[in-house]
């Protein structure tokens, strides 16, 4: 069955350290992965696709498909970096829906 | 509107009444998602469509879950004879793309319902 699992709630960090969100998936398929985000009091939103191979807000995510991975990284935490982060993964066989991960949230502390 | 509109953004029921919940779409996006996300759990997926078309509707739970999008615009979520199980946040989503091809998903603010 396809699944993606977030394994930490909460990670707490401080300001300047590196973070990394742990996302692993599930799927028989050719894999796409995104990871969104939803800061205080605002919508959920696009952070990243691994499509793109692009670096946004200074993450970086890197799809390791023999792992099975698509973990998110940041070398340099910064405080306006704490939200809720969501790793998904969109099937595209069949049906085109995305399936979310339980999410993680990042505290950056001063 | 500039972004996913959805209505109404509060609502609170009696066990056993029927609700249903708006979603207005980004003009001229074809695919449309709805999720229901619980306490501390992530966006759990119930039925998109695209156009009016429902492509999948693998994730409503059951026979009381319905949804359409009759003028492949504005979709309703409807859910019959609630229970306090259905508490939850509903999210809408719509997309520009469709299918393979991959759009980013815009989200609106979402439906909280609770269920008494």
């Amino acid at each position: 069955a396809q699944r993606v699992t977030q394994p930490e709630k909460l990670l707490s960090v401080f300001k300047g350290a590196p973070v990394e969100l742990k996302c692993n998936y599930s799927y028989s398929g050719s894999p796409e992965l995104f990871w969104y985000v939803q800061y205080s009091r605002q919508r959920l939103q696009l952070l990243l696709r691994h499509i793109s191979r692009e670096s946004i807000k200074g993450f970086t995510a890197d799809l390791n498909k023999g792992e099975t991975s698509f973990h998110l990284k940041k070398p340099f935490a910064q405080e306006e970096d704490s939200a809720m982060y969501y790793c998904a993964l969109k099937l595209r066989s069949g049906t085109y829906k995305y399936i979310f991960g339980t999410g993680t949230r990042l505290k950056v502390l001063a | 509107g500039a972004g996913v509109s959805q209505s109404p953004r509060y609502k609170v029921t009696k066990r056993g009444q029927d609700v249903a919940l708006r979603c207005d779409p980004i003009s001229g996006h074809v695919s449309l998602y709805w999720y229901r996300q619980a306490l501390g759990q992530g966006p759990e997926f119930l039925t998109y469509f695209n156009y009016e078309a429902q492509q999948d509707k693998s994730g409503l739970p059951n026979d009381r879950f319905s949804a359409e999008r009759p003028e492949g615009s504005i979709s309703t979520l409807t859910i019959q004879r609630t229970e306090q199980r259905d508490s939850a946040m509903y999210r809408c989503a719509s997309s520009l793309e469709q299918g393979i091809n991959t759009g980013e998903l815009f989200f609106g603010e979402g439906s909280r319902l609770t269920v008494l």
